[in-house]
């Protein structure tokens, strides 16, 4: 069975500099899919970046990249040059059965002025 | 370009009642998930509806059933409502595509259920 372990319930960091949110899966399956959602507190995931497990790169869009460690299975965001629009509750994800998205507990992050 | 669109934004229920949810999907996509989230918790998988039929389903309770049209919106029913049913509930649309990253998953805002 899928599953998606994120450690740090909050995270601080000061604005404008970089910050790693850690995530941790398992599963049995050969081929997946991990992705990363931002919730700010209107409510709306907002989908961040997509990593396959068969993807020789690191994913990056824009000022996201993930660090993608397969032997470690481990999938860390992370964002550079924090804004404090960037303060949200981060959730990391993976296909379940590859129809379906199983979450993890989620990160808060608050970006400091 | 719409993105995933859902009404009503929030709704306050008794328990007993029911209620309906719906969704219309981001331009170009054929398949609607639909989750609910908890307070301080990640969304749960509820059902997943392609074709007009439901393809998957997580664990949840007949009370919760949905319907998709031919033109790829989506509706989620919840009969007799529990207290427990308070949530946020989120409807996601996607490609029916092959391959992994053609599944992206994109999200609407939500619409915010009490149940009294």
């Amino acid at each position: 069975a899928q599953k998606i372990t994120q450690t740090q319930p909050g995270m601080f960091v000061q604005e404008k500099e970089a910050v790693t949110l850690d995530c941790t899966y398992d599963t049995s399956d050969q081929s997946y899919g991990l992705f990363w959602y931002k919730q700010p507190s209107s409510g709306e995931m907002i989908f961040l970046i997509y990593q396959g497990s068969y993807d020789e790169q690191n994913a990056t869009e824009g000022r996201y990249s993930l660090n993608f460690q397969k032997a470690r299975k481990s999938a860390n965001l992370v964002i550079s040059a924090s804004q404090l629009g960037d303060s949200a509750m981060y959730f990391c994800a993976m296909f379940r059965g590859a129809n379906n998205l199983f979450f993890g507990t989620g990160t808060r992050l608050t970006v400091i002025p | 370009d719409a993105g995933v669109t859902q009404s009503p934004t929030h709704l306050i229920k008794t328990r007993g009642q029911q209620v309906t949810l719906r969704c219309s999907p981001k331009s170009g996509h054929d398949t609607v998930s639909w989750y609910q989230q908890a307070l301080g918790q990640g969304p749960q998988f509820i059902f997943q509806y392609y074709e007009e039929e439901e393809r998957q389903r997580g664990n949840f309770p007949d009370r919760f059933s949905g319907h998709q049209f031919p033109n790829y919106s989506s509706e989620l029913n919840v009969n007799a409502l529990l207290l427990g049913d308070s949530a946020l509930y989120l409807c996601a649309s996607s490609r029916g595509a092959q391959g992994l990253a053609g599944k992206t998953q994109y999200f609407g805002p939500g619409t915010r259920l009490l149940v009294l």
